[in-house]
């Protein structure tokens, strides 16, 4: 087991573009979430799995944004004609009702 | 909803030395998680340590401990003999005991080894 896994590492995109990262949990996680961190923040919580359900969802998340788990695995963000404001290192997490494990990010950067 | 505040964008300290890092939280519940994390360059938060609300006993991990004050919210860390690798950003967070909420982060302080 490698840890939470994500990809791309960075994404450099332009304004209007659509970018999808994608999340590999941990193999037997059942808990996934997403979380948006920008400069100098915290990371702030945008969306919440168990196994394929969406359960919980941010005000943050809007509808230019959207998340799957299909099969309860994988997990992908999508985020539809990007704006400069959405430039953060995107983080994803999984749990087995305990500790939170995070991978290294995806790095947005919107021209 | 709960929020968290970390007050020290950044401190300094020089190695070897024990450093203090302040966290106040606000709650209105009576059971809960709180969490301290590390977020070095590379960009991976690592849990450095963890407490429960109903536990009494203030948690530590080797160098690293916690004084939990509940009826203060008041929830710092404190590293003992610092070393130049624990120069990172450390977070403060929150999880609601429910289980299924997301942790709530503070917006972090910026920890700074002098050799």
């Amino acid at each position: 087991d490698t840890g939470v896994s994500q990809d791309p590492r960075h994404k450099i995109t332009k304004r209007g573009q659509n970018v999808t990262f994608r999340c590999d949990p941990i193999s037997e996680h059942n808990r996934l979430y997403w979380y948006r961190q920008t400069l100098g923040q915290g990371p702030e919580f945008l969306t919440y799995f168990q196994n394929e359900a969406q359960l919980e969802k941010s005000r943050l998340l809007s509808d230019r944004f959207s998340a799957e788990r299909p099969k309860g695995s994988f997990s992908t963000l999508e985020i539809q004609r990007t704006e400069q404001g959405d430039s953060a290192l995107y983080l994803c997490g999984s749990s087995m009702a305990g500790e939170l494990f995070f991978g290294e990010g995806s790095r947005l950067t919107v021209l | 909803a709960q929020t968290v505040t970390q007050s020290q964008p950044e401190m300094s300290v020089q190695e070897a030395e024990t450093v203090t890092l302040s966290c106040t939280y606000d709650t209105s519940e009576s059971d809960y998680y709180l969490f301290w994390y590390k977020q070095p360059p590379s960009r991976q938060m690592i849990l450095v340590i963890r407490q429960e609300a109903y536990k009494q006993q203030n948690a530590t991990e080797n160098r690293f401990s916690v004084n939990f004050q509940k009826a203060a919210k008041s929830f710092s860390l404190k590293i003992s003999d610092s070393q130049l690798g624990d120069a990172a950003m450390y977070f403060c967070a929150y999880r609601s005991s429910g289980g299924a909420d997301g942790l709530t982060f503070g917006k972090g302080t910026h920890l700074i080894i002098q050799p």
